[in-house]
């Protein structure tokens, strides 16, 4: 079946950029997405990207998208305290909209 | 906006209860989907449902069960809880248009401990 993987943990100072990374399986994935999720509270669509892009830029997010190694990355610009937060990648393939999210990695930054 | 609302924020029950954890959504939206989140793991589907009275199931569906009796509303029941049930539970919906991205909504969660 569809597999995605993340890391588990990143750590960075604020203000300096984030990096988050993601791998998945499925070769006939059409819509990968970014949601974020913070403390007590559900899944926050934060972006998505079609997969016959390879790059999406939204304020201080840059998407990137390798199809060949299925690879997804999040970049966050110029870190902030109120980033910190659980971000899940999703991609989605199939009918009826299933999606298969990966096991998030938790962000904190330090100030 | 879309507003996905789950009917407890926290919610503790006893071993061997059934429990019934709701979810109602407001976009008219013909998919609804129940997760579970555990640390490490990430959101494991349990069911999910793309009609009225439809349901498919998921990842992980023993020990659960659903009821979509109305469009909006999509309940998961728990016959007889277990402590291994102690989890995050998440409800999501999204609309059914093919070929468009359509993505899921979530709910805020019901943190669910089984004593």
């Amino acid at each position: 079946g569809e597999d995605v993987e993340q890391s588990l943990f990143l750590s960075v100072r604020e203000g300096d950029s984030s990096v988050i990374n993601c791998t998945y399986t499925d070769s006939s994935s059409t819509y990968l997405y970014w949601y974020k999720q913070e403390p007590g509270a559900g899944l926050q669509l934060l972006t998505y990207i079609f997969s016959n892009m390879d790059m999406k830029q939204d304020q201080r997010l840059t998407v990137l998208l390798n199809k060949k190694d299925k690879h997804l990355s999040l970049r966050i610009a110029d870190t902030q305290t109120g980033d910190s937060a659980i971000y899940f990648c999703a991609e989605k393939s199939g009918g009826y909209q299933k999606v298969t999210f990966g096991t998030g990695t938790k962000l904190q930054v330090i100030p | 906006d879309v507003k996905v609302t789950q009917s407890s924020r926290y919610l503790v029950k006893r071993t061997g209860e059934k429990v019934f954890l709701e979810c109602v959504q407001d976009m008219d939206h013909e998919n609804m989907f129940w997760y579970r989140q555990d640390p490490g793991l990430g959101l494991r589907l349990i069911y999910f449902s793309y009609d009225v009275k439809m349901k498919e199931k998921g990842d992980i569906p023993e020990g659960y069960s659903v009821s979509r009796e109305k469009k909006e509303r999509f309940s998961l029941i728990l016959e007889s809880a277990s402590t291994n049930q102690t989890s995050m539970y998440l409800c999501a919906s999204s609309s059914h248009l093919q070929g468009s991205n359509q993505p899921q909504h979530f709910g805020d969660g019901t943190r669910l401990s089984i004593l």
